[in-house]
């Protein structure tokens, strides 16, 4: 059974430092892997989508990587924002069903 | 163009009340999902339609958990018999099934509060 883990759970971090959220998954065989952003209250934003055969996308300030093999990614963010705080969710995509992760919750102090 | 839309947004319910959630996906999209998202957690799968057809309904919780796309476009999600436990936000996706990235779109979710 698939399982997706996202460490850590919680963080707080000044403005403008890098920050990495990472995902771990149990099984490797998936379709894609994908990360999303929730603000309270609110539904799910996609940040970024992997397909299995890539190794990394980029959207701005964002990047994530993917190993597939190693049942790993991570989440990178540059400079970091007040309006970066929000919940992260990392999810994999396999027959039909996603499973997310239970989200890193992200502070970001100005 | 319009995303997918979901309503109620907010439904508060007492215990033993029957409810309906209601999805409208993107236009077009031939696939729709719903998933449940309790307080703290990730959304989990509940049920997951291609066109008209029930594919998966693994991840329906009890009996009293019952989803429907008649004509292959809006969806309704039902609760029968509400419990407590039923309280969280049910999200709704859909995926075009074309091409080669296969993505879901995801509603705002419905907050369902059972007192």
């Amino acid at each position: 059974k698939q399982e997706v883990t996202q460490i850590p759970a919680a963080l707080s971090v000044p403005e403008g430092e890098n920050l990495v959220l990472n995902c771990s998954f149990t099984d490797s065989a998936i379709y894609n892997l994908q990360w999303f952003r929730q603000d309270p209250g609110k539904g799910l934003t996609s940040l970024l989508l992997i397909q299995s055969s890539q190794r990394e996308q980029t959207s701005g300030r964002l990047n994530a990587s993917l190993d597939k093999s190693s049942g790993r990614s991570t989440l990178y963010i540059a400079a970091s924002q007040p309006g970066d705080s929000a919940t992260y969710l990392c999810a994999v995509n396999r027959d039909d069903k996603i499973i997310f992760g239970k989200g890193t919750r992200l502070h970001i102090l100005p | 163009g319009a995303g997918v839309s979901q309503s109620p947004r907010y439904k508060v319910a007492k215990r033993g009340q029957d409810v309906a959630l209601r999805c409208d996906p993107i236009s077009g999209h031939v696939s729709l999902f719903w998933y449940q998202q309790a307080l703290g957690q990730g959304p989990e799968f509940l049920t997951y339609f291609q066109n008209e057809a029930q594919l998966d309904k693994s991840g329906l919780p009890s009996d009293r958990f019952f989803a429907e796309r008649p004509e292959g476009s809006v969806s309704t999600l039902k609760i029968q018999r509400t419990q407590q436990e039923d309280s969280a936000v049910y999200l709704c996706a859909s995926r075009l099934d074309r091409g080669i990235i296969n993505e879901q779109f995801f509603g705002p979710g419905t907050r369902l509060t059972v007192l």
